[in-house]
């Protein structure tokens, strides 16, 4: 069974850092791209970055960029995302997604909350 | 970046009848190998994001054949026929033609 566990979240201050990570069983994650997704508060879907399976190619949403960093440990089947200076409008709920091909999210994570506020 | 609408925030339906929910994008999602990069998604309360159509029309492995995805260039439908009680969820669509990738902002359905 495939799954995409997330983990690392809470409550944090502004201008303060987190570490979410996310594990992957049931598949061959070191095949896969992989995604963050967040969802605010009674908001959609934004995409925050993207890491190729074997980390040549990263990418990320404007909003985070230069202050979110993705990296992945094919040999723990783990994706990671270090969030700084994080703003209020990070909270939101994160989730990993694994990507085979570039037109699919293949698999989505339950999600882990992060909240920034004092 | 890629703008996608999706026009109806909700859309109320009974069990048993037909919905249509479409997303718009700024600009064609066809790519040169001739595939519109163009997936739709389902968000039901306690369960995982899934993946139901991807290239504009191709159902996930296990996806009811209820769930029909259509269009081309810049307009989609993801269309449900004979709607049952579990479809009640929110649905998105997304494209990964271009980074950023994005989403449309959903839409909600609901039952009358």
């Amino acid at each position: 069974e495939v799954q995409l566990v997330e983990s690392g979240g809470g409550l944090v201050q502004p201008g303060r850092s987190l570490k979410l990570s996310c594990v992957a069983s049931g598949f061959t994650f070191s095949n896969y791209g992989m995604n963050w997704i967040r969802q605010a508060p009674g908001k959609g879907l934004e995409w925050v970055a993207y890491i190729s399976s074997g980390s040549s190619y990263i990418y990320y949403a404007e909003t985070v960029k230069g202050r979110f960093t993705i990296s992945r440990d094919n040999a723990k089947n783990t994706l990671y995302l270090q969030m700084t200076s994080l703003r209020s409008e990070d909270t939101a709920l994160y989730y990993c997604a694994s990507q085979l091909r570039r037109v699919l999210f293949d698999y989505w994570g339950q999600g882990v909350m992060v909240t920034v506020s004092s | 970046q890629i703008t996608l609408t999706q026009q109806a925030e909700s859309l109320w339906v009974s069990p048993g009848e037909k919905v249509s929910i479409t997303c718009r994008a700024s600009q064609s999602l066809l790519y040169t190998d001739g595939k519109h990069y163009l997936s739709w998604y389902q968000q039901r309360p306690g369960q995982t994001t899934k993946a139901l159509i991807y290239h504009a029309s191709i159902r996930t492995d296990g996806v009811p054949t209820r769930f029909i995805g259509s269009g081309s260039g810049t307009e989609f439908t993801l269309s449900i026929e004979d709607v049952q009680p579990e479809d009640i969820a929110l649905y998105y669509c997304l494209q990964t033609l271009k980074k950023p990738y994005t989403f449309g902002a959903g839409t909600k359905l609901e039952l009358k």
